[in-house]
């Protein structure tokens, strides 16, 4: 089945340490994008991709990095930088134009 | 930059009623998508409808149903048969049409919870 597979499930953090999430899709779509999601709040845009080895920063890309090297894998890495990391981390991909986005299970990080 | 407007922290309807859940977005574009997300207790973001800017026709999916008016810039989301499995967040979210200097990002409202009493 196609889709997309965000891992790990949960993660946890410890000050002054980078973490890498992981996100991958056989959807074979060409955007991909990372959300995060705090309590009460929506979906708010941390970097996207249109296409392999090319990606743009959104509304909150501070304290994070990402890279494209593949057109299946968009990994976000938190890094320390990043001072408030405690979140939901959504991955979502999006075929051609006026199709929906397409989201992962999402992953929980949090601060040891 | 557009922003969406969800007026309703959280509604609760009763088992097999209806139940609307209002939108409101602000933007200067004229062609756009219009979606609404549901969000269970598992986080899963899953997709409950779409609506093109550019078709009068209100889309429906099964129970979903829309309400769009373009002019006022609305976009409220009807639940008929309302069943314990409606239970969830639901989120309002817009994405530009043409990607020209954007990306088709999603631009969210904060949601609304909805319960559904037995």
């Amino acid at each position: 089945d196609g889709g997309i597979t965000q891992s790990p499930k949960y993660l946890f953090r410890k000050e002054g340490q980078n973490v890498t999430l992981s996100c991958e899709q056989n959807l074979n779509h060409d955007a991909m994008y990372w959300y995060r999601q705090d309590p009460g709040q929506g979906l708010r845009l941390i970097y996207y991709s249109q296409i392999v080895n090319d990606f743009q920063k959104g509304d909150i890309a501070e304290g994070y990095s990402v890279s494209r090297e593949k057109k299946e894998s968009f990994p976000l890495t938190v890094t320390s930088a990043q001072k408030n990391p405690t979140a939901f981390y959504l991955c979502a991909s999006k075929g051609r134009e006026g199709q929906p986005q397409h989201f992962g299970d999402g992953t929980r990080l949090s601060i040891l | 930059a557009q922003t969406v407007t969800q007026s309703q922290p959280e509604m609760s309807v009763q088992e097999a009623e209806t139940v609307t859940l209002s939108c409101t977005y602000d933007t200067s574009e004229s062609d756009y998508y219009l979606f609404w997300y549901k969000q269970p207790p598992s986080r899963q973001m899953i997709l409950v409808i779409r609506q093109e800017a550019y078709k009068q026709q209100n889309a429906t999916e099964n129970r979903f149903s829309v309400n769009f008016q373009k002019a006022a810039k609305s976009f409220s989301l009807k639940i008929s048969d309302s069943q314990l499995g409606d239970a969830a967040m639901y989120f309002c979210a817009y994405s530009e049409a043409y990607s020209g200097a954007g990306s088709y990002q999603l631009t969210f409202g904060k949601g609304t919870k909805l319960s559904v009493i037995p």
